[in-house]
């Protein structure tokens, strides 16, 4: 069974460039949710995929925006980059939108300088 | 406003030690799972609570989720180095949104 695996590990951007982050779901499962983990925080809810739409939103600029493809695996773009979108960038998957198991991978730090 | 409010923020205490760290929330929860982090990694899913009153036990850690389903604890007993991490509680509320409480960054002595 494959884990959730997210790329790029870590990520270097300047103010006002686009960043694209990726994450392969884990086998079997078809919901990914996204969530942003600032330093000494708890991960905040970006948004959710389920079957390639979009299942929910958190309190995110539309500058967040995403995909889900057909296998399942999805991709989190973010635009017009802001100093205080330096954070861990953390993607969960789970089954049939059940949230109450999510699995995680082991994120993307997104440094914008 | 859903909150979640986790305390304490920190804490650092002897092998061998017992501790509890709590979850509070005014909302009601249709079910809270608590999760521990290490750093550079994503938060892995330890335990998740439906019921009222529920009590689960995962080794030396027991979960207990309250009477209203407003509030959670987790207890260790005889704390390990191993134990150390980012402990998250998270709860499902009913329109299904997953809400993270801040954490309790945990250290144990050796």
């Amino acid at each position: 069974e494959t884990g959730v695996t997210q790329s790029p590990t870590h990520l270097i951007k300047t103010r006002g460039q686009q960043v694209t982050l990726r994450c392969s779901s884990q086998s079997g499962h078809n919901t990914v949710s996204w969530y942003q983990q600032a330093l000494g925080q708890g991960p905040q809810f970006i948004f959710q995929y389920y079957r390639e739409e979009e299942n929910g939103r958190g309190n995110f600029p539309p500058r967040f925006s995403g995909l889900q493809f057909p296998n399942y695996s999805s991709e989190l773009n973010v635009n017009a980059l802001e100093l205080d979108d330096s954070a861990l960038y953390l993607c969960a998957s789970s089954t049939d939108s059940f949230n109450e198991k999510l699995f995680f991978g082991s994120g993307t730090q997104l440094s914008v300088l | 406003t859903q909150l979640l409010e986790q305390s304490p923020q920190f804490l650092s205490i002897q092998e061998g030690e017992n501790l509890t760290v709590y979850c509070n929330s005014s909302s009601v929860f249709s079910s809270l799972q608590w999760y521990r982090q290490e750093p550079g990694e994503g938060p892995v899913l330890l335990v998740t609570v439906v019921t009222g009153g529920e009590v689960k036990k995962l080794k030396r850690l027991t979960f207990q989720f309250g009477d209203a389903r407003k509030d959670s604890s987790l207890h260790i007993t005889a704390a390990q180095p191993g134990d150390t991490g980012l402990y998250l509680c998270a709860g499902a509320f009913e329109d299904d949104k997953i809400i993270f409480g801040k954490g309790t960054r945990l250290h144990i002595l050796p």
